[in-house]
């Protein structure tokens, strides 16, 4: 299973765009990139994935590199409603899963 | 459709006893996970669904635990005789794809005393 790195903590303003790393290198081939994100006491929710092309939905937008090695997720403009932690997993493209989601990104955001 | 649903939302039992959530999933969804979280770590798998077929069990589920899907429709996972170790949230997802997201339930939080 392929270990991410993602920093502990991130800070930003409110309005601001916000860019969320995240380190992959033993990532397999086959494995998409996923992002999700919780708030205390609720279910992780989808954010965004991509396999090797860059990816815009309506949350967030999905930088992934050249090698796949490492990947950022982009909030454009950050809410307070976007303060959250956030997990980067690689996700094996047969069962759909990843064993473990790992500690994630906690972003802070300030008014 | 209202998305994943878990029930109870909170379970607290004493050490020993056995306790039985259950999930349902997205009505379409051919795929449910199960996974395990404990205070400040990300989500742990413990086992998936396709269909009423359990595919995959991972080591954190020891033999006291065991999940059923059958029909396909709902998950029952159940915990027998209880260890204080058990205590975490247990989360539900289901998805249509291995390519696409998971829908997660709000979850169920064990506490174990």
């Amino acid at each position: 299973d392929a270990k991410t790195t993602q920093p502990n903590s991130m800070e930003s303003n409110e309005e601001e765009p916000v860019h969320l790393p995240c380190n992959h290198s033993t990532i397999s081939g086959t494995d998409y990139i996923h992002w999700y994100r919780q708030l205390p006491s609720q279910g992780p929710e989808y954010v965004i994935h991509g396999l090797t092309s860059n990816v815009n939905n309506r949350m967030a937008s999905l930088a992934i590199a050249e090698d796949r090695k490492s990947s950022t997720l982009i909030l454009h403009r950050a809410t307070l409603r976007d303060a959250a932690v956030y997990y980067c997993i690689p996700v094996n493209s047969n069962s759909g899963y990843a064993l473990n989601f790992g500690k994630g990104t906690s972003l802070l955001v300030t008014p | 459709d209202t998305g994943v649903s878990q029930d109870p939302r909170h379970k607290i039992t004493k050490r020993g006893q056995n306790v039985t959530f259950r999930c349902d999933p997205i009505s379409e969804h051919n795929r449910l996970y199960w996974y395990r979280q404990t205070l400040g770590q990300g989500p742990e798998f413990l086992t998936y669904f396709q269909n009423e077929a359990q595919l995959e069990k991972s080591r954190l589920l020891s033999d006291r635990f065991s999940a059923e899907r059958p029909k396909g429709s709902f998950s029952t996972l159940e915990i027998q005789r209880t260890e204080q170790g058990d205590s975490a949230m247990y989360l539900c997802a289901s998805s249509d794809s291995p390519h696409y997201e998971q829908y997660f339930g709000p979850g169920t939080r064990l506490t174990v005393t």
